[in-house]
């Protein structure tokens, strides 16, 4: 079975900081992994995806992620935030063809 | 692309009322179709999947049930409900045209039992 932890319920960080924010995942076969974000009363909103290939991906809004395979981790980072990027970010992973697994969240305040 | 619709946006029922939530999809056809229940301070928990019209997987067993009965259409149906199905609920599907396993949301259904 795959299972995903996000090891910070809540990080404040302050505007123009660089945030990182952790993921790491369990899986026995191959993974794709996701993070999205949601803000206040919304849905939820795909940030990047990992599927193959280079480890480090782009997303939306500046943000980026790496996958590192040996520490089962796929973390999430942004050089500089903003306060419009206050909101809850969820990573999942999926093995294809199945329900994402979700991790229980991750609560991003900026504060100015 | 596909899009994802759910409504109402909001609901206040009282407990021991029915429920019916629809969520359609647009912009894609067979798509893999999911409902989520999201409470108060807590991640996502999966209620319901469904890959085809009639086939209806359960995750969790509670008050709630869910159909398809048409191929971009998923309802979620409660007879009699209780406080504690108070919750964000989410519909989700996947595009065939893109990487089968994406998901995309809706924009979710605040729903209050009082």
């Amino acid at each position: 079975a795959q299972s995903v932890t996000q090891l910070d319920s809540q990080v404040p960080v302050f505007e123009e900081a660089p945030v990182e924010l952790r993921c790491n995942y369990s899986s026995s076969v191959s993974v794709y992994l996701f993070w999205y974000v949601q803000y206040p009363n919304q849905g939820l909103q795909l940030l990047l995806k990992y599927l193959s290939g280079s480890t480090l991906v782009k997303g939306i809004n500046g943000f980026e992620a790496e996958f590192n395979k040996s520490q089962t981790s796929f973390h999430l980072r942004k050089p500089s935030v903003h306060i419009s990027d206050t909101a809850e970010y969820f990573c999942a992973v999926s093995s294809g063809n199945t329900p994402l697994v979700f991790g229980k969240g991750t609560r991003l305040s900026v504060i100015a | 692309s596909q899009t994802i619709h759910q409504w109402p946006a909001t609901l206040v029922q009282p407990v021991g009322s029915p429920l019916s939530l629809e969520c359609t999809v647009e912009g894609t056809s067979n798509p893999n179709l999911y409902w989520y229940r999201q409470a108060a301070g807590r991640g996502l928990q999966l209620l319901f999947y469904s890959v085809g019209i009639g086939q209806i997987s359960s995750e969790v067993p509670q008050n709630l049930s869910a159909s398809r009965p048409q191929d971009r259409q998923f309802i979620l149906s409660s007879k009699k409900l209780l406080l504690s199905d108070s919750g964000f609920y989410l519909c989700a599907g996947t595009s065939v045209e893109g990487p089968y396993y994406e998901q995309y949301f809706g924009p979710g259904t605040r729903l209050t039992v009082t």
